[in-house]
């Protein structure tokens, strides 16, 4: 089971773009790559996934190397309340398998 | 479309009794996962369910249980309650297995043991 690792925590100002990095050495070649967000005393919720190369939606782009090593979580234009944690996961389409997640990156977005 | 739903949200309980959690999946959802968020451990998988079957498990002793109805429903229970179970129990759900696939979280059950 692919493991992750993303920096603990990220400061940022607001207005600025983001980005957050996860490496995932031992992906697999049917792991799709997952982002969630999560605010205190919430349940986590789906940013953005991906299999390779670049994929973008109304909230953020999900940029993928060609070796699939790494993955970066691009947020354009923060604001204040993108303040949370941001969560980076692997996992085989449809294989089930117990979805590990890591410590994420808590990013804090000041004025 | 309505998202999943947990229920109760908030939950005192004090050590050595029990308690169900109960978890509503998103209509059309066949999996449905639990998962164990502590200040100290982060989010830790406990067990998914699909289609009615445990499919695969967490690191979590016997005392945590879960099962799972024939509309996807599920619920969980943990029995003989220790204080280090106090917790954000979350549920979340997906079209089919989890891995790659979206999963859609619920609010949570907080469970305080005292």
């Amino acid at each position: 089971l692919a493991k992750t690792t993303q920096p603990i925590s990220m400061d940022s100002y607001e207005g600025q773009e983001v980005n957050i990095t996860c490496s995932h050495n031992n992906i697999a070649t049917n792991d799709y790559i997952t982002w969630y967000q999560q605010f205190p005393s919430q349940g986590p919720r789906f940013i953005i996934q991906g299999y390779k190369t670049k994929v973008t939606n109304e909230v953020a782009s999900l940029f993928i190397p060609a070796d699939r090593k790494s993955s970066t979580l691009s947020l354009p234009r923060v604001s204040l309340s993108d303040t949370a944690v941001y969560y980076c996961l692997v996992g085989a389409y449809n294989q089930g398998g117990k979805l590990i997640f890591g410590q994420g990156t808590e990013l804090s977005v000041k004025p | 479309k309505a998202g999943v739903t947990q229920t109760p949200r908030y939950l005192i309980k004090t050590r050595g009794q029990q308690v169900t959690l109960s978890c509503s999946p998103i209509s059309g959802h066949r999996s449905v996962s639990w998962y164990q968020q502590t200040p100290g451990q982060g989010l830790q998988f406990l067990f998914e369910y699909f289609s009615e079957t445990q499919r695969n498990k967490g690191n979590f002793p016997g005392r945590f249980s879960g099962r799972q109805f024939s509309n996807s429903r599920s619920e969980m229970n943990v029995s003989t309650l220790e204080l280090g179970d106090s917790a954000l129990y979350l549920c979340a759900s997906s079209l089919e297995l989890q891995g790659g696939d979206t999963q859609y979280f619920g609010p949570g059950t907080r469970l305080t043991v005292l």
